[in-house]
């Protein structure tokens, strides 16, 4: 079946440091989406990518999708004490013209930001 | 607007004891799913319902079952929970089944079972 596979699992750094977490799928998909995770929260969405090679910013982060639409990062520029939680990464496959409309989530990349 | 919610947040059951998990949305949306968060695994999709009164198997529903008689609500259970089952459960829910739409997730449910 697909897997999505996130890296890396544990990602600690200081503050003003910057943060990268990479996402990629055994199979192409038809989009990606991202979701970050607080401590003791639940999922939130944060954006989609669709097209490949596409590139979205939101204040200090930007999501890549690559241009086989089977990876995707996530990028954090100078982080704050504000940015730790879970981002998880989660992709619809794609086949053949048809998406199976469940999406598929990595496993997830826990940042932890020491001030 | 609540968004989704979910009933309880905690709960402990001894092996072999049953329960029912209560999630309820309250934005028209058509699909709704049942994922589990453990530890390094992700979350994973237990089952799903595209619409009032269906619901389909997702990526590990052994020993879960689900219903789905309102569109606002769907419920998981547990007939005989085993200590394998415990767990984070978020219910979220979705305007389409495309894939193409955000989901929006409860607050969780911790299930221990001894």
């Amino acid at each position: 079946g697909q897997q999505v596979m996130q890296i890396p699992q544990y990602q600690h750094v200081q503050e003003g440091e910057d943060f990268t977490t990479y996402c990629n799928s055994s199979t192409t998909l038809s989009n990606i989406q991202w979701y970050k995770q607080r401590p003791g929260g639940h999922p939130v969405f944060l954006i989609q990518l669709v097209k490949s090679g596409e590139v979205k910013k939101q204040k200090r982060l930007t999501f890549q999708f690559g241009e086989a639409k089977k990876n995707s990062s996530l990028h954090i520029t100078a982080t704050q004490t504000t940015d730790v939680g879970t981002y998880f990464c989660a992709g619809l496959r794609y086949a053949g013209g048809t998406s199976y409309g469940k999406l598929t989530f990595g496993q997830g990349t826990i940042l932890t930001v020491h001030p | 607007n609540a968004g989704v919610t979910q009933t309880p947040k905690f709960r402990v059951l001894k092996t072999g004891q049953s329960m029912t998990l209560l999630c309820a949305q309250d934005m028209n949306h058509e699909y709704m799913y049942w994922y589990r968060q453990d530890p390094g695994m992700g979350l994973r999709l237990i089952h799903y319902s595209v619409g009032e009164g269906t619901t389909a198997k997702g990526e590990v529903p052994d020993g879960y079952n689900v219903s789905r008689l309102k569109k606002q609500n769907f419920l998981l259970g547990l007939e005989s929970a085993a200590p394998s089952q415990t767990s984070v459960y978020f219910c979220a829910s979705s305007y389409s089944n495309t894939g193409y739409n955000e989901q929006f997730f409860g607050p969780g449910t911790r299930l221990t079972v001894l």
